[in-house]
């Protein structure tokens, strides 16, 4: 299957400093990527749909001047936490839409990032 | 709201087949059915998806009822790294192709 590379894995950072993740789609070109962010013992929640060479959708209640989305390629995506408080830390995930045919799409995930704010 | 309903948890027994049901009675004529699961601290791995026939690929086996209103998804063979939270999901236009995660099941599979 296809490959969602997502880095850092983890951070640990103080409050108030910002942190950039980045998802890739390794060997295909993803024209929309997903975020989304868990918290413990709970469901993955959709923060925001980011497509190629636009702006970002957000989610309701997500504010995007604090998570900002950066969709320059069809095989980068970046998330930026800015000005990190504790209530940030959470398990950030990925996902890049793989599109088989007009009919057939598939998400695949990249492996997650465990933010820590101190 | 997730459009589907499952069980919080199952067991099985490692070696035998675990199946895993799954409600969605409000899916619509255009929406997939998709499962995947979420081993600790990973993300999502796919499993499978179908719209009306019943599908299999080489991890898994999904039913889907004649009138979609529900399905199951088999693994023939549980081992124990299959112990993990499973996910139903619906998809498709009338959603905007979202995937809305519900709870989903933790299935665990006993030696």
């Amino acid at each position: 299957g296809a490959v969602v590379s997502q880095h850092p894995s983890w951070v640990i950072c103080k409050s108030g400093t910002s942190v950039k993740i980045e998802c890739r789609s390794l060997d295909f070109q993803a024209t929309t990527m997903f975020w989304y962010r868990q918290f413990p013992k709970q469901s993955l929640m959709l923060m925001a749909t980011s497509n190629e060479g636009s702006k970002a959708t957000y989610e309701q209640g997500v504010e995007k001047d604090k998570f900002l989305i950066n969709h320059a390629s069809l095989t980068l995506s970046t998330l930026t936490v800015t000005s990190a408080h504790p209530e940030d830390s959470s398990f950030y995930i990925c996902s890049a839409s793989y599109l088989y045919s007009t009919s057939n799409e598939k998400l695949f995930f990249g492996s997650g990032t465990q933010l820590s704010v101190l | 709201d997730a459009k589907t309903t499952q069980p919080t948890s199952m067991d099985c027994a490692e070696g035998r087949a675990a199946n895993l049901p799954c409600n969605h009675s409000t899916i619509s004529g255009n929406e997939y059915v998709y499962w995947y699961r979420q081993i600790h601290s990973q993300g999502p791995q796919y499993i499978i998806h179908g719209l009306k026939n019943n599908e299999t690929n080489e991890m898994a086996s999904l039913i889907i009822t004649e009138d979609r209103k529900s399905s199951t998804l088999i693994l023939p063979h549980a081992t124990l790294r299959d112990t993990a939270v499973y996910y139903c999901i619906v998809r498709g236009k009338d959603s905007n192709y979202q995937l809305i995660w519900g709870a989903g099941t933790k299935l665990i599979i006993k030696p």
